[in-house]
């Protein structure tokens, strides 16, 4: 139990377009979820925090009008960033928590490379 | 959250148990030690988690001293799929904001033949 898929694992936009990236939790209903980018050879760092229902919470230093997140039901986030440009490159990865239990858990990460 | 320090990296023979040390000397009473661990270009695996008890699951054991500003995590067969960015961290586990994570360094295992 407690699986976190994401989709699409990687993909490749042209600059100044959009991508959107799925979070579904597939066994468990997930009133959070949880945003992260990972740039190489760094570590994972915390973008946002989506709620089921109501608008998300950013990070600072995050710009709420270029990763725009909804999450529309209790098993699926998505996170779209706008406007894509070279710098937004990275590892997006998404988890999930379980309102039983303590650990979160997360989706095995998506790929963005924009050219 | 409580910060946490942890070594860059370690080695460990394959088929050795391999010991993880993390220092979280901040640690509130109500925060768990969180371990996740990160295989290359995928996202964290969450292994063990523990409040003041030592755990074991079929993953690894978490010891955690008594005045809670340290733990050890332990691989106790270590294999050559181990080898991943460990990931220790002190979190609340209840609340609005459990499940937020924030990740450091974390140590860098290698396993080896």
């Amino acid at each position: 139990g407690a699986v976190v898929s994401q989709h699409p694992s990687r993909v490749i936009c042209k600059s100044g377009t959009s991508v959107k990236i799925e979070c579904r939790s597939l066994d468990f209903q997930a009133t959070t979820m949880f945003w992260y980018r990972q740039f190489p050879k760094q570590s994972l760092m915390l973008m946002a925090t989506s709620n089921e229902g109501s608008k998300a919470t950013y990070e600072q230093g995050v710009e709420k009008d270029k990763f725009l997140i909804n999450h529309a039901s209790l098993t699926l986030s998505t996170l779209t960033v706008t406007s894509a440009h070279p710098e937004d490159s990275s590892f997006y990865i998404c988890s999930a928590r379980l309102e039983a239990r303590t650990e979160a858990f997360f989706g095995q990460g998506t790929r963005l490379t924009v050219v | 959250d409580a910060k946490t320090t942890q070594p860059p990296s370690m080695d460990c023979a394959e088929g050795r148990a391999a010991n993880l040390p993390c220092n979280h000397s901040t640690i509130s009473g109500n925060e768990y030690v969180y371990w996740y661990r990160q295989i290359h270009s995928q996202g964290p695996q969450y292994i063990i988690h523990g409040l003041k008890n030592n755990e074991t699951n079929e993953m690894a054991s978490l010891i955690i001293t008594e005045d809670r500003k340290s733990s050890t995590l332990i691989l106790p067969h270590a294999t050559l799929r181990d080898t991943a960015v460990y990931y220790c961290i002190v979190s609340l586990g209840g609340g609005t904001s459990y499940g937020k994570l924030t990740f450091g360094q974390g140590t860098i295992l290698t396993v080896h033949p």
